[in-house]
């Protein structure tokens, strides 16, 4: 399958601070790139879609000001958490999609990023 | 919030199948049925899909009713590396967002 990069895997930061995720499709053009939030034991939580070279699409609660998507380009699309508090620490888990062949769309995720905020 | 239930935890012995049920009453004639897996921190990896015929690859079967309400993911023969949580997701072909649920965590045991 496609493989999808994300960068950093890991990252501490203090609070007040700001932090960007580099999510990549490493071997197809991604025309749409999906983030998600994971808190520990839970399920994953979409929290917005990105379409290259338009404005995402955040989901309900999901502060835009705060979390800021690019999707500059057909591989590439960044989330910059601002201002960071210890709340925000998760793991942040970015997927890439691609019409297929067969015309269905499968969704093809990063390892995650764990952000923890001191 | 997810369109699925699915039972919270299953265990299974090494080498037998391993058989997931969903329940997704509420499904919409242009919906899928999606199966994703994730192992412990890690990202969510895509396993299996359909509408409404069975399909089968080289991870898994997928099963669905005729009245497409509910299904059935099988991993016939489970290994200890297939412990995680499995997610069924209904979503929509082109384009559609994937809301994940709570899914079952599977223990497989030696």
């Amino acid at each position: 399958g496609a493989v999808v990069s994300q960068h950093p895997s890991r990252v501490i930061c203090k609070s007040g601070t700001s932090v960007k995720i580099e999510c990549r499709s490493l071997d197809f053009q991604a025309t749409t790139m999906f983030w998600y939030r994971q808190f520990p034991k839970q399920s994953l939580m979409l929290m917005a879609t990105s379409n290259e070279g338009s404005k995402a699409t955040y989901e309900q609660g999901v502060e835009k000001d705060k979390f800021l998507i690019n999707h500059a380009s057909l591989t590439l699309s960044t989330l910059t958490v601002t201002s960071a508090h210890p709340e925000d620490s998760s793991f942040y888990i970015c997927s890439a999609s691609s019409p297929q062949g067969q015309g269905y769309n499968e969704q093809f995720f990063g390892p995650g990023t764990r952000l923890t905020v001191l | 919030d997810a369109k699925t239930t699915q039972p919270t935890s299953m265990d299974c012995a090494e080498g037998r199948a391993a058989n997931l049920p969903c329940n997704h009453s509420t499904i919409s004639g242009n919906e899928y049925v999606y199966w994703y897996r994730q192992i412990h921190s890690q990202g969510p990896q895509y396993i299996i899909h359909g509408l409404k015929n069975n399909e089968t690859n080289e991870m898994a079967s997928l099963i669905i009713t005729e009245d497409r309400k509910s299904s059935t993911l099988i991993l016939p023969h489970a290994t200890l590396r297939d412990t995680a949580v499995y997610y069924c997701i209904v979503a929509y072909n082109q384009g559609g967002k994937l809301i994940f649920g709570q899914g079952t965590e599977l223990s497989v045991k030696p």
